[in-house]
């Protein structure tokens, strides 16, 4: 059984438009949950970090915490083209560790 | 400064040659880590140093030897690599002061090429 799920897509959004990205998670203890960007060909960079349940804004990007459903999200309002990545979904699922596991990441396209 | 580099960007050896991998990172963080990703795929986790001591081996094999001479560098050294090993080796690292809420930000990554 796979730790954190996302959906690979690819996700293709009109430029403007919400992208919607969703990641589930099985460990109930998992504390921490990050989504990092990546450039094809790059090193992921950190978007958001969430650790309680609700919504989290920072400028266009909001992530959402579910613990009860272990579900997190990432909204990217007026979407644009330079948002065209892989988004990786990260949960620290060790308790006492700071170990990070990675979705597989889901591929957005924003069309100009 | 949030920032972790890496040394060499593109790395091509074969698979008798020895090698190694250089981050560093100035930002007295006491946690660093080694990701290994394959193309299309997610990082994988393949050590973990906390405070300079070895903390996570994911069962690595032996022909990848992690070092950590101080708090701001981290080394992977490379021997008898086969072609399959070719990947992206990212590092990351975090302020290391224990439990799960720490942020981990990554290096530039090498590009590694096995023949």
């Amino acid at each position: 059984q796979k730790e954190v799920e996302q959906n690979s897509g690819p996700l293709s959004v009109p430029e403007g438009a919400i992208a919607s990205l969703n990641c589930t998670y099985s460990d109930r203890v998992s504390q921490s949950f990050f989504w990092y960007r990546q450039y094809s060909g790059k090193s992921p960079e950190l978007i958001m970090s969430i650790y309680s349940n609700g919504d989290k804004e920072d400028g266009r990007f909001t992530a959402q915490l579910n613990k009860a459903s272990q579900y997190v999200s990432l909204l990217i309002r007026d979407s644009q083209p330079s948002d065209s990545a892989t988004y990786l979904c990260a949960v620290n699922i060790r308790t006492g560790a700071n170990n990070l596991f990675f979705g597989t990441g889901t591929r957005l396209t924003v069309i100009p | 400064d949030t920032e972790v580099t890496q040394t060499p960007k593109h790395l091509v050896m074969g698979m008798t040659n020895k090698k190694s991998l250089k981050c560093e990172q100035h930002m007295g963080h006491r946690a660093m880590y080694w990701y290994k990703q394959k193309a299309k795929k997610p990082p994988e986790l393949m050590f973990v140093y906390s405070y300079e001591k070895l903390s996570i081996n994911e069962s690595v094999p032996s022909r990848f030897s992690p070092e950590c001479p101080n708090s701001s560098l981290l080394n992977l050294h490379l021997h008898a690599l086969q072609p399959e090993d070719s990947a992206l080796y990212l590092c990351a690292s975090s302020q290391g002061r224990g439990g799960t809420q720490e942020t981990q930000y990554f290096g530039p990554g090498t590009r590694l090429l096995v023949l």
